[in-house]
């Protein structure tokens, strides 16, 4: 199946601090997805992006399917976006999710 | 109710109990997907269903049964479980004559005592 490696593994901000999150994949897919995951549990949608630049509020995301990784970039952090934030590619109907990036955003 | 939900949202059971999950989508799709989630794991696929069929089984075993009675609803039968199998369940649906996006639902909580 496809691989999907996601750095940094955690990461830890101070409010108001922008971050960048990456995702690498290892063969061509049709879709990416973000997600971020509450403390809930929930997986709530972000991004579907399989190329090119895409901006919602604060955060934005840019796939670059050709060199096979993804950016999720969050500007002016707050506290609300602490939580795990998951990149998932798939080629048909089975997502392949990477091991996920714990975000942490300090007041 | 809008989205995917799932009921109930938190389950404690014992390893002799029979119990079922609920999980119901609102968006006209077609493909509906059970996944777990451990703790400090990567989310792990158990089934797909395409239009009322099975076309996924992860490897799960038998102690899962998951049935699908129409594209609006997923059931996850659970009997004679191990505390291993404490985890997070999650549903998702998708389209298949579209993109694959993905949606999730809440999540049931599961604890196996």
């Amino acid at each position: 199946g496809i691989q999907v490696e996601q750095s940094p593994p955690d990461l830890i901000l101070q409010e108001g601090a922008n971050s960048t999150l990456r995702c690498n994949f290892s063969d061509s897919v049709n879709n990416l997805q973000w997600f971020h995951q509450n403390p809930w549990g929930q997986l709530i949608n972000l991004f579907y992006i399989p190329s090119g630049t895409k901006q919602n509020g604060r955060l934005s995301a840019t796939t670059v399917a050709t060199e096979r990784y993804s950016l999720l970039y969050i500007s002016s952090s707050q506290t609300t976006d602490s939580g795990v934030y998951f990149c998932a590619v798939n080629d048909d109907y089975k997502l392949s999710f990477g091991a996920g990036t714990t975000v942490t955003v300090r007041a | 109710e809008t989205g995917v939900t799932q009921t109930p949202r938190h389950l404690v059971m014992g390893m002799t109990n029979k119990k079922s999950l609920k999980c119901e989508q609102h968006l006209g799709h077609n493909a509906m997907y059970w996944y777990k989630q451990s703790a400090k794991k990567p989310l792990e696929l158990m089934f797909v269903y395409s239009l009322e069929e099975r076309v996924e089984n992860n490897s799960v075993p038998s102690r899962f049964s998951p049935e699908c009675p129409n594209s609006s609803h997923l059931f996850l039968h659970l009997h004679t479980l191990q505390p291993e199998d404490s985890a997070l369940y999650l549903c998702a649906s998708s389209s298949r004559t579209s993109s694959y996006e993905q949606y999730f639902g809440p999540g049931t909580r599961l604890t196996v005592t």
